[in-house]
């Protein structure tokens, strides 16, 4: 079964850092893959994308010199080190693939991130 | 940045009604590059619709996409109640790949 499974969510102070995690399973780490977050309550935002091979690496404004995105194609994981965390980082966040040049196709169920003191 | 506005907010229908989802977007976007995605309540986002108009696999004839440049649609012909949830659009033709704000569907 093709899936990704994510990890890391939880409770930090505002300024603190966090390291989410997404396990792939089913396929090989061989495709775009991309962090997309909902905070609560609200719509989609874009947060980050990073290609098969890691030459090019994209954010979106809200986390630009913040947050890292980076993977382990070894070890089919994807990550994202969320550093500098505000109250407005609060939300789920989800890793989602995409096949070159198209849509998420394949989502995980998204962890939860709470940034308060 | 692309900015991608939904209508209506709320639409609200009864199972077996066709229901029409708009997307317009600030500026041209490939219809190479459009996806509709569904959402309900505690889950992920579901792929509909990539490229404007292709179902992703699995998804019913009864979802379909059009338009092209600033103006997209999502048409679900025959509503069933599965189908009430949060749709989403999203291009990703340029970066950052925007999201619309979200079309609530909701059992009249």
């Amino acid at each position: 079964e093709v899936q990704l499974v994510e990890s890391g969510g939880g409770l930090v102070k505002p300024g603190g850092s966090l390291r989410l995690s997404c396990a792939a399973s089913g396929f090989t780490l061989s495709y775009s893959m991309n962090w997309v977050r909902q905070a609560p309550g609200k719509g989609l935002e874009w947060v980050s994308s990073i290609s098969s091979s890691s030459d090019h690496i994209y954010y979106g404004d809200s986390v630009k010199g913040r947050f890292i995105i980076s993977r382990d194609n070894a070890e089919n994981s994807l990550y994202l080190q969320m550093n500098s965390l505000r109250a407005e980082d609060t939300a789920v966040y989800y890793c989602a693939r995409s096949p070159p040049q198209d849509a998420f196709d394949i989502w995980g169920q998204g962890t939860m991130v709470t940034v308060s003191s | 940045e692309i900015v991608l506005t939904q209508s209506p907010g709320t639409l609200s229908l009864s199972p077996g009604e066709r229901a029409t989802l708009s997307c317009r977007a600030s500026q041209s976007v490939s219809s190479r590059y459009l996806a509709w995605y569904q959402q309900k309540p505690g889950q992920a986002p579901r792929l509909l619709i990539y490229g404007a108009s292709s179902r992703a696999t699995g998804i019913p004839d009864r979802f379909s996409g059009s338009g092209s440049g600033t103006d997209f649609t999502l048409t679900i012909s025959r509503l069933e109640p599965e189908d009430f949830a949060v749709y989403y659009c999203q291009q990703y033709d340029k970066i950052p790949k925007t999201f619309g704000q979200g079309t609530k569907l909701e059992i009249k």
